[in-house]
């Protein structure tokens, strides 16, 4: 298997301007996660869909990010406008009928 | 709120020496309990995972767990320099809930 699925790696981007990470979960999980690390605040959930349906966005920071999950392979987190303060690698992660997540490979983003 | 704390270190041990790493939660509800490994720059990997009290053991790691006291550790015997990196410590499994709550991570350091 490919394992969970994120792009871009990497995404620099301006003050104001949109951004959106994509995710591929691992096929047949039915769970999906959402996170943002930082060193200052560790690793953060920020929402989690199980098959598909947003459970819990109480992680969410505030109105700019919204995620979707249009179908049981692909997820997307968007941040509109984006701040400076947004900077950090946002991983995805999913399961599969147990507790256990595997994570992606994360996007570092930076907000300029 | 449920929390899972650790000692953020870093914490140094020469080639060869038991590292250990320990955690507490406090959801006393938790039914899993799980420790990654996370080397910089990189994304969050499982190494083990912990149901019942007592210890599990893989390889070089041996994970501990005793839910009177809600504390979960983690050995790694005979460290290797490839062993440097951060752990996380989550926990899992309360109620219908899917997600797991991690700690900040303990900065594992094994000095050649």
């Amino acid at each position: 298997d490919a394992g969970v699925i994120q792009s871009p790696r990497h995404e620099v981007t301006e003050m104001g301007q949109e951004v959106t990470l994509r995710c591929k979960p691992i096929s047949g999980h039915n769970s999906l996660f959402w996170y943002r690390q930082t060193m200052m605040r560790g690793l953060e959930l920020l929402i989690y869909f199980n098959n598909n349906v947003p459970i819990d966005d109480s992680g969410m920071p505030e109105d700019r990010f919204s995620a979707k999950m249009p179908n049981a392979s692909f997820s997307t987190l968007k941040i509109q406008p984006s701040e400076p303060r947004d900077s950090a690698v946002y991983f995805c992660a999913s399961n599969g009928g147990t507790d256990t997540q595997y994570f992606g490979p994360g996007t570092r983003l930076t907000v300029l | 709120q449920k929390e899972v704390e650790q000692n953020s270190g870093p914490l140094s041990v020469p080639e060869g020496a038991i590292a250990s790493l320990n955690c507490t939660y406090s959801d006393r509800g938790s039914q899993s309990f799980f420790w990654y490994r996370q080397y910089s720059g990189k994304s969050p990997e499982l190494i083990m995972f912990i149901y019942s009290n007592g210890d599990k053991e893989d390889g070089r790691f041996t994970a501990q767990l005793n839910k009177a006291s809600q504390y979960v550790s983690l050995l790694i015997r005979d460290s290797q320099p490839s062993d440097s990196a951060t752990y996380l410590c989550a926990s899992g499994g309360s109620g219908s809930a899917r997600q797991l709550t991690f700690g900040s991570g303990t900065q594992l350091t094994v000095l050649p």
